[in-house]
């Protein structure tokens, strides 16, 4: 089963600074099936990227995902107010199970 | 409108069942596989269970393993966890989420707003 570890677990940033956020599995994974997702208090996820560097429908452009084999990372350019949240990575295996990093909180500083 | 909507939350005490229901509007349910997540108070998500557009791929998570079910009637456009022997541990916001499309593996495009499970004494 593979493990991913999310860094670091509090990112404290001023709008218009960027965040680059990694998340690292135990052991190889396509990045086709790498995904990123924001949560804010209160509401479900949103899938922000798939295929570990697609975003999905109407992402801003100012996220992006990059990364391949154990090393992924999400980076949101001149962070917003509204970005202020607890990203998630997560994985899909073959048999159509997740997994799930423990999550990066982005707060305001 | 599409949307997820779960229901069947609620307190409940350790070593009883619960049945959760995701009722699905706005898109054609039969065709997606459907899972479920939990997320417990002021923790990360947790990958619950999976089940394929037609009901013949079915995976859980080993917490769940042999004490959750997961199934879904398409002709309702609903899908539902049947939880039994239920625990603290399964304390949590259990959201229903449709996988895009294409494939067996793949992200979730759509989540439901979740209910809330507690299991307490």
């Amino acid at each position: 089963e593979v493990v991913l570890t999310q860094s670091p677990g509090t990112l404290s940033l001023s709008p218009g600074e960027r965040a680059t956020l990694s998340c690292r599995a135990s052991q190889s994974v396509s990045s086709t099936y790498l995904a990123w997702y924001q949560q804010k208090p209160g509401q479900a996820p949103r899938l922000l990227i798939y295929g570990a560097s697609s975003r999905a429908t109407g992402i801003p452009d100012r996220f992006s995902g990059s990364g391949s084999g154990t090393d992924f990372s999400l980076t949101i350019n001149r962070v917003e107010p509204e970005d202020f949240a607890v990203y998630h990575c997560q994985h899909s295996d073959a048999s159509a199970s997740w997994t799930f990093g423990q999550g990066t909180k982005v707060e305001m500083k | 409108q599409v949307q997820l909507v779960e229901s069947g939350g609620g307190v409940v005490q350790p070593g009883t069942s619960l049945r959760l229901s995701c009722a699905a509007s706005g898109f054609t349910f039969s065709i997606y596989g459907m899972h479920w997540v939990r997320q417990a108070p002021g923790k990360g998500l947790e990958w619950v269970a999976v089940m394929s557009y037609d009901g013949s791929n079915i995976n859980y998570a080993d917490s769940v393993k042999g004490r959750f079910t997961i199934s879904r009637d398409n002709s309702k456009n609903t899908l539902y966890l049947q939880m039994s022997s239920l625990t603290t541990e399964d304390s949590a916001v259990y959201f229903c989420v449709k996988k895009a499309a294409g494939g067996i593996s793949g992200p979730g495009d759509l989540w439901g707003q979740g209910t809330l499970v507690t299991v307490s004494a």
